[in-house]
């Protein structure tokens, strides 16, 4: 298994573009989270799925999308990028919600210009 | 929001060294998880608590979950090169509506000297 993916692994936005953060897993991971990480911080919940289209937002969903049309994949969208969204992103599943483990993929770093 | 602590923010010891680091609350959790991150990695769980006064061992690294719910600790004993790092504490209220939601700390960054 390959586990949690992420493409781009590293994007470079201007001001009011817009862009789609893919995350495939190949767990059969029904739960699927993004997370946003900023220097010094720990990991902030932008939105979460509990399954094919069933998402929720987060802790931090201003400014951003998702869609659960698989269980396999959950990309968020960035419709008009701000500088307050150079972070770097996290794609997590887990198998159900109660038993602690998330599986992070390696991360998308972003930097808004 | 519930808020994490996490202390220390960084931490620079020598090969052979102990740490400890701990993460408070302002509430509590049902789950407190450990986890490291690499750079440029995503964040590896070392260890997950289920219940409050637990004590839970991986190898050369040891947690526990607080008996008040509001607090875990994470020690790591004789230190090695490779344990440089990020370590992240995130508690966790399973069920309901929480839907697995985890709460993060800050971090804190481990540098290992040889």
């Amino acid at each position: 298994n390959a586990g949690v993916t992420q493409t781009p692994k590293f994007r470079i936005l201007k001001i009011g573009q817009s862009m789609t953060l893919q995350c495939t897993q190949d767990m059969n991971h029904n739960y699927m989270y993004w997370y946003r990480q900023d220097p010094g911080m720990g990991l902030k919940l932008i939105y979460y799925s509990v399954g094919a289209g069933i998402t929720d937002k987060g802790e931090v969903p201003n400014g951003y999308n998702v869609s659960r049309s698989t269980t396999e994949d959950f990309p968020l969208r960035l419709e008009l990028a701000a500088p307050s969204q150079t972070s770097v992103y996290f794609c997590a599943s887990s198998l159900t919600s109660g038993v602690g483990t998330q599986y992070f993929g390696p991360g998308t770093r972003l930097l808004v210009l | 929001g519930q808020q994490l602590n996490q202390s220390p923010q960084s931490m620079f010891i020598q090969e052979g060294e102990d740490v400890s680091m701990n993460c408070t609350s302002s509430s509590i959790f049902n789950t407190w998880l450990w986890y490291k991150q690499d750079p440029g990695e995503g964040p590896v769980l070392l260890i997950a608590l289920y219940k409050a006064g637990e004590l839970t061992s991986n190898g050369r690294l040891t947690a526990q979950f607080g008996i008040t719910r509001k607090d875990s600790f994470l020690n790591i004993s004789a230190s090695i090169p490779s344990d440089v790092g990020i370590y992240f504490c995130a508690g966790q209220n399973a069920g309901g509506t929480s839907y697995g939601k985890l709460t993060f700390g800050q971090g804190t960054i481990l540098t290992v000297h040889p």
